[in-house]
């Protein structure tokens, strides 16, 4: 089993650009999640995903979009970079709700919007 | 919302020595506080969790305590060994919420 595998590792950006961070995890886990870790503020949830066709926003959705049209795949969308969006993006996925045992993070996805 | 605040931000012990890290959280209807480690340039992963069913628990070095009245749990590391060096995060959620609020992280060095 490869996890949770998320790409790129590192990317750069210009401000208005946009990309798409990849997430596929092999383990049948329904439920599916992004944050995205700033010095001194811990792990923020941007997007959450509870099944194949459902997406919900996080505490910091404003700037990212996401789908989820498999199982396995939940992809991080940067529509117009911007400075701010500069930080460590970690993929995580969880059998059940995220009250109900462990999440398994992806090993993160740095970005820099220049 | 759930609000959880984690104290210290950094720790700096001696190896051998224990550690504590504290959390609070705000959602009294809070019923599962997991914490995860995550070492340098890794990702993080979960080494302990806790439900509000339970006041305690261990597991080898570390133990986490649970106290639903004043709603803040704890993280405890004894006969530190520098491996324990890392940022480690608390965080919190209820039944029907379908996400985990963490803390902010405690970054612990251990000195060899």
């Amino acid at each position: 089993n490869a996890g949770v595998t998320q790409t790129p590792k590192f990317q750069v950006l210009k401000t208005g650009q946009s990309m798409t961070l990849q997430c596929a995890q092999d383990m049948n886990h329904e439920y599916m999640s992004w944050y995205r870790q700033d010095p001194g503020m811990g792990l923020r949830l941007i997007h959450y995903s509870v099944g194949a066709g459902i997406t919900d926003q996080g505490e910091v959705p404003n700037g990212y979009n996401v789908s989820r049209s498999t199982t396995e795949d939940f992809p991080l969308r940067l529509l117009s970079a911007a400075p701010s969006q500069t930080s460590v993006y970690f993929c995580a996925s969880s059998s059940g709700a995220p009250n109900t045992g462990e999440l398994f993070f992806g090993e993160g996805s740095r970005l820099t919007v220049l | 919302g759930e609000n959880v605040e984690q104290h210290p931000s950094t720790l700096s012990v001696q190896e051998g020595d224990s550690a504590v890290i504290k959390c609070t959280y705000s959602d009294s209807a809070s019923n599962y506080f997991p914490w995860y480690k995550q070492e340098l340039g890794k990702r993080p992963q979960l080494i302990i969790d806790i439900r509000s069913n339970v006041g305690e628990k261990k597991d080898q070095r570390i133990a986490v305590t649970l106290n639903k009245t004043a709603k803040h749990f704890s993280l405890h590391i004894t006969e530190t060994q520098p491996e324990d060096s890392a940022v480690y995060f608390c965080a919190a959620s209820r039944p029907g919420r379908r996400a985990l609020t963490f803390g902010s992280g405690t970054r612990l060095q251990v000195q060899p």
